[in-house]
């Protein structure tokens, strides 16, 4: 059962442009969700995180939005460049709880020139 | 920012034998270190949890017979796929926490390695 869902595999946008990265989950016990980047041959890579008391969070050209009526998460990305292009991974945690990471698929982002 | 690096990236062994996968923080103590497992398509599954000194805790339908891990200093833990079948053929990744951070954030990863079992 996957518990973090990221339902595009894949997102192409022109630089410049806003990327946007969806994330849903089903666990509403997840009250800390997190963004990692990675690119190939290398590891993940912490982004942006967000807890359950808030709606959004920024940090530079990355702003994480968080619906948890329809328990949905986006990274917004403003403006989008080219070395953005990489897979970008949501992760769901319990604060207080494991430290169990529950991971999405990814999306792979490609910003194009 | 922490680097935590791992030996093999690559591996191809045949079906039967052992292999060992080395996970190191290289310039900063990890009391905690995760071992994930990735199937093409699919999302990064955690294995187990190590504590330095301490056996490891492993998820819900990981073998701890098949996967074992040590913990014994805090900048290795090793992950061994024992007597490993083509089935094991995956993408491991481990991550490391740093000594007394409680942040969800600060799990550092390491690059992966990739292991095909022929």
């Amino acid at each position: 059962d996957q518990q973090v869902k990221q339902n595009s595999p894949s997102l192409s946008v022109q630089e410049g442009r806003i990327s946007i990265l969806n994330c849903d989950y089903t666990n509403s016990m997840f009250d800390y969700f997190l963004w990692y980047k990675k690119y190939p041959a290398e590891g993940p890579t912490f982004l942006i995180s967000i807890s359950s008391i808030k709606d959004k969070n920024e940090d530079g050209r990355f702003t994480v939005f968080l619906n948890k009526s329809a328990k949905h998460l986006s990274l917004h990305i403003v403006p989008s460049q080219p070395g953005d292009s990489a897979v970008y991974f949501c992760a769901a945690t319990t604060q207080g709880g494991s430290e169990k990471l529950v991971f999405g698929k990814g999306t792979k982002l490609t910003v194009n020139p | 920012g922490a680097v935590v690096s791992q030996h093999p990236s690559w591996v191809i062994c045949k079906s039967g034998t052992s292999v060992k996968i080395e996970c190191r923080s290289l310039d900063f103590q990890a009391t905690t270190m995760f071992w994930y497992r990735q199937f093409p398509k699919q999302s990064l599954m955690l294995m187990a949890t190590s504590n330095e000194g301490s056996k490891a805790t492993y998820e819900q339908g990981v073998e701890k017979d098949k996967f074992l891990i040590n913990h014994a200093s805090l900048t290795l833990s090793t992950l061994t796929v024992t007597s490993a079948h083509p089935e094991d053929s995956s993408f491991y990744i481990c991550s490391a926490r740093t000594v007394g951070s409680g942040r969800k954030e600060t799990q550092y990863f390491g690059p992966g390695t990739r292991l095909l079992v022929l």
